[in-house]
């Protein structure tokens, strides 16, 4: 299966600790997008990347999460002291804009819980 | 925050019907991008339009894009109970945010077999 992947696929955990989640994009996108989306709305945008550049941050990504793309391919997402407003399903997208279009694939994402 | 709405939020319907979803948005786009997303999975791509496009087609879809109204409709014609899902816009605009998708709250369609 060669599309985005992200690991874990379900994270349980208590309030105040650390988690970090993984995605590995399509092996030629150039781009990597993270998404929140919590019950019954739509996604909404975390951060993206190109290659190795964090070129954008949304105002969601309080100082207690941080991004990384350390080789310009997979990613890793951090939470901090982890608040019961994190639960959601977070979303990993990739993309290449080398080409005409810029059709994002996304990933199964990683649900959280913060209990 | 959300770029647009999604009218109607729930749609339910046969199999073999016609359904319609409608969005709308608030600023300039560079395109609009319709995904599926099957009951806690991933997005599915389904179908992208460019600003400068007015109709496109891709199988049983057909989407329109009126930026005039800042609007867009997807159809999906003779619809199966596989079709059953949460339908979301995502409006990918234009200028140095280039790439970052904005998303609707999304329509959920059931189609009863």
């Amino acid at each position: 299966d060669t599309g985005v992947s992200q690991d874990p696929r379900h994270k349980i955990t208590k309030r105040g600790q650390n988690v970090t989640f993984r995605c590995d994009p399509i092996s030629e996108h150039n781009r990597l997008y993270w998404y929140r989306q919590t019950l019954g709305q739509g996604p909404e945008f975390l951060t993206y990347f190109q290659n190795e550049a964090q070129l954008e941050k949304s105002r969601l990504l309080s100082d207690r999460f941080s991004a990384e793309r350390p080789k310009g391919s997979f990613s890793t997402l951090e939470i901090q002291r982890t608040e019961q407003g994190d639960s959601a399903m977070y979303l990993c997208a990739s993309s290449f804009t080398g080409g005409a279009l810029d059709e994002q694939f996304f990933g199964p994402g990683t649900r959280l819980t913060v209990l | 925050s959300q770029q647009g709405e999604e009218d109607p939020q729930a749609l339910s319907i046969q199999e073999g019907e016609n359904a319609t979803m409608n969005c709308s948005y608030k600023t300039s786009i560079n395109n609009l991008q319709w995904y599926r997303q099957n009951s806690g999975r991933g997005l599915v791509h389904l179908i992208l339009i460019r600003s400068n496009e007015r109709e496109k087609h891709s199988g049983r879809l057909r989407v329109t894009l009126d930026t005039s109204k800042k609007s867009s409709s997807l159809l999906i014609t003779a619809s199966r109970a596989a079709d059953t899902a949460s339908y979301f816009c995502a409006t990918g605009p234009g200028g140095t945010s280039y790439g970052k998708l904005t998303f609707g709250q999304g329509t959920i369609l059931t189609v009863h077999p």
